[in-house]
């Protein structure tokens, strides 16, 4: 049982590059998340899917896009990326149609924008 | 505002000595309060969920209580395995469904 799967599990960007990361989730959850992780803060809320063909903005959703493209993926992509994003990223999904916090994550997705 | 206070930041503890982490929230509209465990390079990974103050959940050597205004984890006889970083959540209904995390309290046990 694989769970939440996300690729890549590293990326290093040169300001301005594109990119986008995926994440696919085999447990038929109906809501996925992307948060980002800094050292000293707590998770931070990019963006959210409550069920396939939505999609929300979370706390920090500035330069960054999503897409739903089915129940079991959903992507985010970085247009133009800044210093700003190097991050550790995480997907997650959870089995309600609302973010009821009981989440199940990928093992993350470490980006460095130089 | 809605906000996840977790103290302290760091733990050291020896192997066998309890102790317990503090998460203290202010939010509005309280759907849950969720522990977590994150490993070094890891996703976090779903510990316990208490809904209403006096709420008890245990799991091996760990223990999560609740009160109206924090949360508590206790940690009994801890071995070297249980080090891990501990991260709090609640979930917030304002406006919407959202999961609000602190900023964790990084667990070290050593033998």
């Amino acid at each position: 049982n694989a769970g939440v799967t996300q690729t890549p599990k590293f990326q290093v960007l040169k300001t301005g590059q594109s990119m986008t990361l995926q994440c696919a989730q085999d447990m038929n959850h109906n809501s996925m998340y992307w948060y980002r992780q800094d050292p000293g803060m707590g998770l931070r809320l990019i963006y959210y899917s409550a069920s396939e063909g939505t999609t929300d903005k979370g706390e920090v959703p500035n330069g960054y896009n999503v897409s739903r493209l089915n129940k079991r993926e959903f992507s985010l992509r970085l247009e133009s990326a800044a210093p700003s994003q190097t991050s550790v990223y995480f997907c997650a999904s959870s089995g309600g149609t609302t973010n009821t916090g009981e989440l199940f994550f990928g093992e993350g997705s470490r980006l460095t924008v130089l | 505002e809605d906000q996840v206070t977790q103290s302290p930041e760091a733990l050291r503890l020896q192997e066998g000595e309890s102790s317990s982490l503090n998460c203290s929230y202010t939010v509005s509209g309280l759907r849950g309060l969720f522990w977590y465990r994150q490993d070094p390079g890891k996703g976090p990974e779903f510990l316990f969920t208490l809904y209403s103050a006096g709420e008890e959940k245990e799991k091996e050597r760990l223990k999560a209580t609740l009160t109206k205004k924090e949360s508590f984890l206790h940690i009994t006889a801890p071995k070297p395995e249980d080090s891990a970083t501990y991260l709090c959540a609640v979930g917030a209904h304002t406006g919407g469904f959202k999961t609000i995390f602190g900023a964790g309290t990084r667990l070290f046990v050593k033998a």
